[in-house]
Formats: C-alpha cells, sequence, structure tokens
C-alpha cells in the first residue's frame, strides 16, 4: 500500500467546515483512499472511500485530485463529536491489510 | 446485529501466562484482522483472516497464534505474554466486495497489560 502523509493536529471551530489532507504520492492505479477515524479510545469509523471521483456521504465528503497525489476529507458542519484522530490510508482492497500511521489528530473548539 | 463483539474489555496478565482474546462477529464477514495500538500510535497488524480455516500473518505476529474455524469467530491467543504486548488489541472484519474493499468494521478494543 502506499505511504499516506498528513499533519500531526489541526484544530477547527464548532460549526466551521474541517478540511483534512492527505498526501499519497505514490499511490497506484488500483489502490483506493480510504478515511477512518478514532474518537478517544474506541475501535477506528470508517467515514468514506473513492478511487477517483470526489465522493460524499452522510458524514463527509471526499475530494481527490486529479492527478491522484493527495485528498482532502471534508466535514461540513464540524462539531464536538468530531473531535478525533482521522486516518487516510491507501490500499488496494484485495485484503483486509490496512496500514494506519498516525494520522491526524482534529479538535474541534467551541 | 451486534457487530464485531470482542471479550475481555480489559485483561491483566503476569510475564509467561497465556491468554486467548476472543472475536465474534455476525455480518457474515469473509474477512477477519487483529490490529494492536501502542499509545500514541497507529494500528499494527498482527493477523487476518480471509476465510473460514484460512490465515495469514501481518505486520507483527511474533508472539501471538490464531485460527479461524467458523466464518463468525476468530481468536487470538498469546503464548507467553511478555511487557512489550501491552497494549490495546482491535478486532476487524469486512466483507470480501471489491467496491467496499476495506471498509472494515471494528470491535471495541481489549485493554491488555502484561506486568
Amino acid at each position: 500500500d502506499a505511504k499516506t502523509t498528513q499533519p500531526p493536529s489541526m484544530d477547527c471551530a464548532e460549526g466551521r467546515a474541517a478540511n483534512l489532507p492527505c498526501n499519497h504520492s505514490t499511490i497506484s492505479g488500483n489502490e483506493y483512499v480510504y478515511w477512518y477515524r478514532q474518537i478517544h479510545s474506541q475501535g477506528p469509523q470508517y467515514i468514506i472511500h473513492g478511487l477517483k471521483n470526489n465522493e460524499t456521504n452522510e458524514m463527509a465528503s471526499l475530494i481527490i485530485t486529479e492527478d491522484r497525489k493527495s485528498s482532502t476529507l471534508i466535514l461540513p458542519h464540524a462539531t464536538l463529536r468530531d473531535t478525533a484522530v482521522y486516518y487516510c490510508i491507501a490500499s488496494s482492497g484485495t485484503a483486509s491489510k490496512l496500514t494506519f500511521g498516525t494520522g491526524t489528530r482534529l479538535q474541534v473548539t467551541l | 446485529n451486534a457487530g464485531v463483539t470482542q471479550t475481555p474489555k480489559f485483561q491483566v496478565l503476569k510475564t509467561g501466562q497465556s491468554m486467548t482474546l476472543q472475536c465474534a462477529q455476525d455480518m457474515n464477514h469473509e474477512y477477519m484482522s487483529w490490529y494492536r495500538q501502542d499509545p500514541g500510535m497507529g494500528l499494527r497488524l498482527i493477523h487476518y483472516s480471509v476465510g473460514a480455516g484460512i490465515t495469514d500473518q501481518g505486520e507483527v505476529p511474533n508472539g501471538y497464534n490464531v485460527s479461524r474455524s467458523t466464518t463468525e469467530d476468530f481468536p487470538l491467543r498469546l503464548l507467553s505474554a511478555a511487557p512489550s504486548q501491552t497494549s490495546v488489541y482491535f478486532c476487524a472484519s469486512n466483507r470480501r466486495d471489491r467496491a467496499t474493499g476495506d471498509t472494515q468494521y471494528f470491535g471495541p478494543g481489549t485493554r491488555l497489560t502484561v506486568l
């Protein structure tokens, strides 16, 4: 799986959009970009994934650049409950072998 | 559905003891995995299984055994516990589907301390 690079921490005011960047410059053509988050010490929670096109679900939006070398996870209206560590993972999806880095710690404040 | 369940939630062992961490899922997922998470670190893959009777090693398999006799259960055995195995252990499962691929569902974790 391709290596991903994320900033170690970010802050966001409640109600504002949180934009979390991820670099994956060596991603291969068959690798998806996955986003998970881990709230406190709970098990990670799947957020969204995509291959080439932008994706949106009830939790977030995923914007992938045309060259696929980077992506941005967008939480449109962050709340205090979105405070968590967010992991960006590149994976071909052929087996359950996710490689988690250290992620971005998002702190949402009043 | 209960999803992915793990028992026990907490465990304290002495060095050299053995134990089994239990993991079960009721979603009929083919794939199951075990990860460990050390303080301030991301998750690291220990072992995984792509179906009943099939297991393989992940990134950090030493000191652990697994077996998969049923689709639902994937126990993790610590053969002889060491302080370096103090960690939080997460079990996960996912469907074998190219579209959903690695959309894994995680259990709540087992917090293990080895003295």
